[in-house]
C-alpha cells in the first residue's frame, strides 16, 4: 500500500462549484498533515495544515479522521484561479519528518 | 519563494557527467529536502537533513549523494548522471515556529540527462 494515496482525478468542475479532495495515509503514527497546492510547472505552495478539529480558511475546509487515517479538503465556490493539483502530504513517522506525497489530484476549474 | 534558491534552473547533462545542485535557504530552518518529480509519480524523496552535518535516504536515493556542511546550504550531487535522472528536484526547507511550520520549496531544477 502507498503510503499517501489520493483519488487521480482529474476533476473538471463548473466556477462556483464545490469540489472534495480525499487521501488516505498508512501510518497510523503520522503526526502532521498538509494540503499543498501546485501550478504547472511551478514548485508545490502550501495551502494548509490540516488539525485534528478540522480546520477553513476562506474557502477552503480541511478535515482529519485519524481513526481511518484520512483527510480530505473541502473548496466552496470554485474560482477558475483554483485551476490547480492538489497534493496530500504526510509525515511518515511519529516525528515532524520526513514529508511523503502523495501524488496530487487536479482540478479544472470551468466557466 | 520565501527565501529559498535552487541553482542551476537548467541543466543538461550527457550520460556519465556529475554535476551538484546547491538549494539555499536564509530563514534558518533545520529541515531540508530534495524531491524528484517526474510525470505520474508525483513528487518522491531523494535524502534529506534534520540539521547541520545531518543527511538521511529517501524514497529514492540511490545515484545521489548529498552533504549540508552549513545550515543554509544543502547540496545534492550526481556522481555519474544516467538519462533515469531526468526530472524535474525541488528542494524544500521547513521550520517549526512557536505558531506552526513553515514550508517553502524553491523554484525547481530541470535536468536532462542524454
Amino acid at each position: 500500500r502507498k503510503e499517501v494515496e489520493q483519488d487521480p482525478g482529474p476533476f473538471n468542475v463548473p466556477e462556483g462549484a464545490t469540489v472534495a479532495f480525499n487521501c488516505t495515509y498508512s501510518n497510523s503514527a503520522s503526526q502532521s498533515f498538509f494540503w499543498y497546492r501546485q501550478d504547472c510547472r511551478k514548485e508545490p505552495k502550501l495551502l494548509m495544515s490540516v488539525y485534528s478539529s478540522g480546520n477553513e480558511d476562506g474557502r477552503f475546509t480541511a478535515q482529519l479522521n485519524r481513526a481511518s487515517q484520512y483527510i480530505s479538503l473541502l473548496i466552496r465556490d470554485s474560482k477558475l484561479s483554483d485551476s490547480a493539483t492538489y497534493l496530500c502530504v504526510v509525515t511518515i513517522g511519529a516525528g515532524n519528518t520526513p514529508l511523503v506525497f502523495g501524488k496530487g489530484t487536479r482540478l479544472s476549474v470551468i466557466a | 519563494n520565501a527565501g529559498v534558491t535552487q541553482t542551476p534552473k537548467f541543466r543538461v547533462l550527457k550520460t556519465g557527467q556529475s554535476m551538484t545542485l546547491l538549494c539555499a535557504q536564509d530563514m534558518n530552518h533545520e529541515y531540508m529536502y530534495w524531491y524528484r518529480q517526474d510525470p505520474g509519480m508525483g513528487l518522491r524523496l531523494i535524502h534529506y537533513s534534520v540539521g547541520e552535518g545531518t543527511t538521511a535516504k529517501g524514497e529514492v536515493p540511490d545515484g545521489y549523494n548529498v552533504s549540508r556542511l552549513k545550515k543554509q546550504n544543502f547540496l545534492l550531487g550526481l556522481e555519474s548522471a544516467a538519462p533515469s535522472q531526468t526530472s524535474v528536484y525541488f528542494c524544500a526547507s521547513i521550520g517549526f515556529t512557536g505558531t506552526g511550520v513553515e514550508q517553502y520549496f524553491g523554484p525547481g531544477t530541470r535536468l536532462t540527462v542524454t
